[in-house]
């Protein structure tokens, strides 16, 4: 067990529509980050955050959006779902934001879109 | 964005075997992990490096920093079948890069008892 918690575990929806993933760090890490990973791809770099404030940004499409809480947990937001976009969302995390140390993942959402 | 080259992509292995799996940058990075993800599950970090040259070891696992810092190398000693999964190696970009990981594009392993 990592310490990271993401919920739901599955998501299905329908073209058009929009989600929230949700993501709570260990205990005492600050950063928390958002990948995605497809099947013919491997884990794509989305965003970022250190304690509430945007830290660096990957892939992540306009359609997407994030934020951190101040009680540290993230949700990461997908609007306008298209059928591209199912696929396995992971979210770490780690104490600094720097990347000096390294991140802890947790189970992922698995996203499907029909 | 930046994808580190990992090889070999697939392995298939007798249970008792050694495995050796690489990863290739064109770029310097700062820091390599390696990590396990298990079907269904998150990647789990097995081994993370942090100097050019740095070889560290977590059991039956180890792992080197390439000295040029475009490089890491996981070995893996007598395999056993709870080693089956996907192994990726990720670095650490320098500061300009915004301190991103990339993650390479993982190994599948199957250990054959």
């Amino acid at each position: 067990d990592s310490g990271v918690t993401q919920t739901p575990k599955h998501l299905i929806t329908a073209t058009g529509q929009r989600v929230t993933l949700r993501c709570s760090p260990r205990s005492g890490d600050l950063s928390v980050y958002w990948y995605q990973q497809s099947l013919d791809q491997g884990l794509q770099f989305l965003i970022q955050y250190y304690n509430g404030e945007e830290r660096a940004k990957g892939n992540i499409l306009e359609r997407f959006s994030a934020q951190q809480f101040p009680d540290l947990h993230s949700e990461l937001n997908l609007s306008s779902l298209e059928l591209g976009d199912s696929a396995l969302y992971f979210c770490a995390s780690s104490v600094d934001g720097q990347g000096n140390q390294p991140q802890h993942f947790g189970d992922g959402t698995r996203l499907s879109i029909l | 964005g930046q994808q580190l080259n990992q090889s070999p992509q697939s392995m298939f292995i007798q249970e008792g075997e050694d495995v050796s799996m690489n990863c290739t940058s064109s770029s310097i990075f700062n820091t390599w992990l390696w990590y396990k993800q298990d079907p269904g599950e998150g990647p789990v970090l097995l081994i993370a490096l942090y100097k050019a040259g740095e070889l560290t070891s977590n059991g039956r696992l180890t792992a080197q920093f390439g000295i040029t810092r475009k490089d890491s190398f996981l070995n893996i000693s007598a395999s056993i079948p709870s080693d089956v999964g996907i192994y990726f190696c990720a670095g650490r970009g320098p500061p300009n890069t915004g301190n991103q990981f990339y993650f390479g594009t993982g190994t599948s392993l199957t250990v054959i008892p």
